[in-house]
């Protein structure tokens, strides 16, 4: 059974700091997205890393992916107020049974 | 503007009744989803439909049924609400696999 591990589920962090999300995953899979969430509202795409060592970075996030540890990183550079927000990693097994974790709830306090 | 519409917006609902989560998209994406978001539990797949005419069972299908009559529709239907249903669901789209895929705006739906 493929699980998908976030962690930390929360995160409180001051603004102009640096942090990681980190998203684990069970099975082999050399697909997975990120996705942003803001209260009562829809889910955002932000990544898609669709191969070992793939980087990519937006504005102060920056993902990446390894395929051979079953990781990927969610890297928060010089945290602001508008990046506070839930973030979920979803690994896609190749079956379009795609796996969310459960999420990260980032806070991020002026 | 394109992407998916769901309907209703919000429901209460008596336990026992049927009850049709509508969800549309205008994207022309071959593959569609229906997620139930749960606090702490993150998005669990329901049921899934990679082409028209063509379904799957997700991760937690019990209690839920779909179609895929055509690209653009894909309701998902209690048959018989239970109190545990109660959850806010999502409608999603993609393209294909590694592509992203495109939620709409949830369905807050309560069984009482």
């Amino acid at each position: 059974e493929l699980k998908v591990e976030q962690n930390p589920l929360f995160l409180s962090m001051q603004e102009g700091k640096n942090y990681t999300i980190y998203c684990n995953y069970s099975t082999t899979s050399d697909r997975l997205y990120w996705y942003r969430q803001d209260p009562g509202k829809s889910l955002e795409s932000l990544f898609v890393l669709l191969s070992n060592g793939a980087v990519k970075q937006e504005g102060r996030l920056m993902a990446s992916l390894d395929t051979k540890a079953r990781l990927s990183t969610l890297h928060i550079t010089a945290a602001v107020h508008d990046l506070s927000a839930t973030y979920f990693c979803a690994v896609d097994p190749g079956t379009y049974k795609y796996i969310f974790g459960t999420g990260t709830r980032l806070k991020v306090l002026a | 503007i394109a992407g998916i519409t769901q309907a209703p917006t919000s429901q209460i609902l008596a336990a026992g009744r049927r009850m049709t989560l509508r969800c549309t998209q205008d994207m022309r994406h071959n593959a569609m989803y229906w997620y139930r978001q749960d606090l702490g539990l993150g998005l669990r797949l329901i049921h899934y439909s990679n082409t028209a005419g063509t379904t799957g069972k997700g991760e937690v299908p019990d209690g839920y049924s779909v179609s895929r009559a055509n690209t653009d529709d894909f309701p998902l239907t209690l048959a018989s609400a239970v109190p545990s249903q109660t959850s806010v669901y999502f409608c999603a789209s993609s393209e294909g696999p590694g592509l992203p895929q495109h939620f709409g705006d949830g369905t807050r739906l309560s069984i009482l």
